[in-house]
């Protein structure tokens, strides 16, 4: 099946620091990339939608600053936490939908990305 | 609103059958997905249905009902591994995901 690679899988950070998440999908072409975070014992809430070439759409209440989301190319989107802080500490997860002939709308997930803000 | 409604928890036998339902109302359809997950690692797919019926895959099995906004999901011959998180997610009108809370599976030898 299609596989979408997410990297790092696992980071700590300073809080003030910036981090930045790749999510690239390794053999197929995604228009779309969806970014996720799961909190503990929580289902995952969508953050945002990443369409290449264009500015991401943010789901209500998820700071676009803060948040920042760049989908270069079909195969590549990335999540950068600006300035981060101890309550961003979270599982991210980004997942990928394939442009393809009789394309059922199935997403591909990463492995998600633990970040750890001390 | 939109709203995806599964059991929190649910306890079965290593070896015995059990079926997660899944309800939802949304603004829209555009497929109902099942993903699997274990504690601290990503949702892997287990199954998509986009037309009413049931889907067979291994021991795993889904069913949709589009006019009663139901769905479940079948696991037999339960193994060990199986304890999980399932969660069930519907593609709205505009292909966003909407997600239910996950169901806990414990599954005792």
């Amino acid at each position: 099946g299609a596989v979408v690679s997410q990297h790092p899988s696992r980071v700590i950070c300073k809080s003030g620091t910036s981090v930045k998440i790749e999510c690239r999908s390794l053999d197929f072409q995604a228009t779309t990339m969806f970014w996720y975070r799961q909190f503990p014992k929580k289902s995952l809430m969508l953050m945002a939608t990443s369409n290449e070439g264009s500015k991401a759409t943010y789901e209500q209440g998820v700071e676009k600053d803060k948040f920042l989301i760049n989908h270069a190319s079909l195969t590549l989107s990335t999540l950068t936490v600006t300035s981060a802080h101890p309550e961003d500490s979270s599982f991210y997860i980004c997942s990928a939908r394939a442009i393809a002939a009789g394309d059922t709308g199935e997403l591909f997930f990463g492995e998600g990305s633990r970040l750890t803000v001390l | 609103g939109q709203n995806i409604d599964q059991p929190t928890e649910m306890t079965a036998t290593e070896g015995a059958i059990v079926q997660i339902n899944c309800t939802y109302q949304t603004s829209g359809f555009n497929g109902l997905f099942w993903y699997q997950q274990h504690a601290g690692e990503a949702p892997t797919f287990l199954s998509y249905n986009v037309l009413d019926g049931l889907e067979e895959k291994g021991r795993f099995s889904s069913f949709l009902s589009r006019s009663k906004g139901y769905s479940y999901l079948l696991l037999k011959e339960l193994q060990m591994k199986d304890s999980a998180s399932y969660l069930c997610a519907v593609m709205d009108s505009n292909y966003q995901l909407i997600w239910g809370a996950g169901t806990k599976l414990i599954i005792k030898p």
